[in-house]
């Protein structure tokens, strides 16, 4: 059971706009920033999102998030093939004195 | 660029211990702490715990303390981390990855199969 919760799978035909969300609660995302990782299928995840908001260099900007009192979504525009992967949100817990992960999201282009 | 190269694969015995490393190159290894988060065969990510390069102040995950020892080598750039008395749900692929307050970048991985 993790922290932080994400539905298991969403899908979207190419050229579409498909959001994940992420639930959390006051002691994570309620005070704390949130980020993002896609993880390709047989690879190691990668940076997607910081701070809420912000795109490393080289993430195409089809990829945005944003976050609202306890919760937080990853939206990807566009879609393409080759997002195909899993994405996980995560963010610091005052309770837990750690990071946490939300389960993860499957995300299938059809 | 920055790098995260992870030691090979393991095969332990339930009740072992493993150590796995992980060389970093490309920055300034003091400026950053670096953070271990496994993935179980077909699950999620869990983060096990945080150590300073800097002063070597750690922060293990409740879940793994007593278990494991996460350690910052500021000669080698390098930092371990020993998981011990192992069980076959410790079956999974370790990562290291650099924490700035977000993980980046992530090393390769490492599987460590618990197995008897």
């Amino acid at each position: 059971q993790s922290v932080l919760t994400q539905p298991p799978s969403a899908s979207g035909a190419p050229g579409q706009r498909v959001t994940i969300s992420c639930f959390g609660s006051s002691s994570n995302i309620g005070s704390n920033t949130v980020n993002w990782y896609q993880q390709l299928p047989g690879t190691a995840p990668k940076l997607l999102i910081y701070s809420d908001n912000q795109r490393p260099s080289g993430v195409p900007d089809r990829f945005s998030g944003s976050k609202s009192g306890t919760s937080a979504s990853l939206a990807i525009s566009g879609l393409q093939s080759e997002d195909e992967a899993d994405y996980y949100c995560a963010t610091w817990d005052h309770s837990l004195n750690g990071w946490v992960f939300g389960g993860g999201t499957k995300l299938t282009v059809l | 660029q920055v790098q995260l190269v992870q030691s090979g694969a393991e095969v332990k015995k339930p009740g072992a211990s493993v150590k796995v490393s992980c060389k970093t190159s490309g920055y300034i290894f003091t400026n950053y702490g670096i953070s271990w988060v496994r993935q179980a065969p077909g699950q999620g990510l869990e983060w096990m715990g945080w150590v300073s390069a800097y002063n070597d102040n750690r922060n293990y995950a409740q879940k793994f303390q007593g278990r494991v020892t996460m350690t910052a080598d500021t000669s080698t750039s390098t930092a371990y981390m020993e998981l011990r008395s192992l069980r076959s749900d410790d079956t999974a692929v370790y990562y290291c990855v650099r924490d700035q307050g977000r993980f980046d970048p992530w090393g390769q991985g490492t599987l460590v199969t618990v197995s008897s």
